[in-house]
């Protein structure tokens, strides 16, 4: 069975400060990976995916992860972060599939808060 | 990336009532998936709805308790029927365009259950 870990359940950083959300995933084959943000109030956003290819995967609103598989870990991390990234993140795996679509399993978040 | 929309946004039901939750897309999708999010929790996958066949439900789901349906390719119902207050949850629908697994979300129905 698929699983995530987020073992950061909050983090807090200075705006401006670089930022590095940690994520764990167990999948027997090639994993499907995501990072969602979640802001307050809201429905979930995705900033990026990683399928294949290049290890490195550059998202939106700045946002970058790194697949590595012999760490079984797909990192986010910002290198300036802003007073509106404030959120929960959540990192997700897939690959189970039920007919053309994967099903999701999702960490338990990590929320980030930003001080100014 | 497809727009989805859910009614209604938020609701504060009695215990032992149903509420039916919609989801609205603006293109034609095959799968599409009913999520919970209790306070403070993760994202638990309830069921699968593909249209034209039985939801598929994930171990602790009934379909007695959350009854759905899929009547075409870019709507759903999930029902959270005889409702408790450990029903109060973030209800979140989910597509799958069919470009290998990337899910989107709609923006959730807030519930509580009193």
């Amino acid at each position: 069975a698929q699983s995530v870990t987020q073992p950061d359940i909050h983090i807090t950083v200075s705006e401006g400060a670089s930022l590095e959300l940690r994520c764990n995933y167990s999948y027997g084959a090639t994993p499907y990976l995501f990072w969602y943000v979640q802001s307050p109030g809201q429905g979930l956003q995705l900033l990026l995916k990683y399928f294949s290819g290049d290890t490195l995967v550059q998202g939106i609103k700045g946002f970058e992860a790194e697949f590595k598989r012999s760490q079984s870990s797909f990192n986010l991390r910002k290198p300036s972060v802003h007073w509106s990234d404030a959120a929960e993140y959540f990192c997700a795996v897939g690959g189970q599939w039920t007919g053309t679509a994967s099903k999701l399993t999702f960490g338990t978040g990590t929320r980030l808060q930003v001080t100014l | 990336s497809a727009v989805i929309s859910q009614k209604p946004s938020r609701d504060i039901c009695q215990r032992g009532t149903s509420l039916t939750i919609q989801c609205q897309v603006d293109s034609q999708v095959t799968m599409m998936f009913w999520y919970r999010q209790q306070p403070g929790q993760s994202l638990t996958l309830i069921a699968t709805a593909n249209q034209g066949s039985e939801a598929t439900y994930e171990s602790g789901f009934v379909i007695d308790k959350f009854p759905i349906s899929r009547p075409n390719l870019t709507f759903s119902t999930l029902t959270v029927s005889n409702m408790s207050p450990e029903d109060s949850s973030i209800y979140l629908c989910s597509v799958d365009e069919g470009r290998g697994g990337t899910q989107y979300f709609g923006p959730g129905t807030r519930l509580l259950v009193l």
